[in-house]
């Protein structure tokens, strides 16, 4: 089945700064790349997805970015805001099926 | 529009016990999935059914089993619950054709589950 690793597993940024996080993946036939946003006791919410015809994707200071021969893609964030602490998970898959990676908690610091 | 609704939302339940995990959409999706949340940790697929009366096995399966009666509803079922099985649950859904989505995967608020 599809494996996906994510990295780094915490990552601090001052408030201001970008902040990158890293998925690879193990399944070439996965079609679908999202990511989501999960607070403290709430439910994954998604932030932004691509498909695997796409190589790039932006939503303001979102952005995520698709390299399907390295088997890998990127969240960036821009400008972070304290209200952009979470933790973050990728997830690599097809409508069928979707595998998640362990999680990244970001924290901003003001 | 509720979205996908599970219940209930916190349950304590004694070493085999057994219990129903409620989720209902009305979004009219036709993928449903559950999926467990172990502290710290990501989300692992329990079971996920394309369409009324149609489930299958996801990551984790053990101990647990589904059904898929109508569209809306995809209820999960724990029989002999073991200390293991305490996690949070999430169910969710999305809108797909031949593996085509047309929507993002939708959670609901999720069910967190202790067994003692």
């Amino acid at each position: 089945g599809e494996n996906v690793e994510q990295h780094p597993s915490t990552l601090s940024v001052q408030e201001g700064d970008s902040a990158v996080i890293k998925c690879t993946y193990s399944d070439s036939a996965s079609n679908y790349f999202p990511w989501y946003k999960q607070e403290l006791g709430k439910r994954p919410q998604l932030i932004i997805d691509i498909r695997s015809n796409v190589g790039e994707k932006k939503d303001q200071r979102i952005a995520v970015t698709l390299n399907k021969t390295a088997k890998h893609f990127s969240l960036h964030i821009t400008e972070t805001q304290p209200e952009d602490s979470a933790v973050y998970f990728c997830g690599s898959g097809s409508a069928r099926q979707l595998t998640f990676g362990s999680g990244t908690q970001l924290t901003v610091l003001p | 529009n509720a979205g996908v609704t599970q219940t209930p939302k916190f349950r304590i339940l004694k070493i085999g016990q057994s219990m129903t995990l409620q989720c209902t959409q009305d979004m009219n999706h036709n993928y449903m999935y559950w999926y467990r949340q172990d502290p710290g940790m990501g989300l692992k697929l329990i079971y996920y059914s394309v369409g009324a009366g149609i489930t299958d096995k996801g990551e984790v399966p053990n101990g647990y089993n589904v059904s898929r009666s109508t569209t809306e509803d995809f209820p999960l079922r724990l029989e002999l619950a073991a200390p293991s099985q305490t996690s949070v649950y999430f169910c969710a859904s999305i809108l797909a054709t031949g593996g085509l989505l047309y929507s993002g995967y939708t959670f609901g608020s999720g069910t967190r589950l202790t067994v003692v």
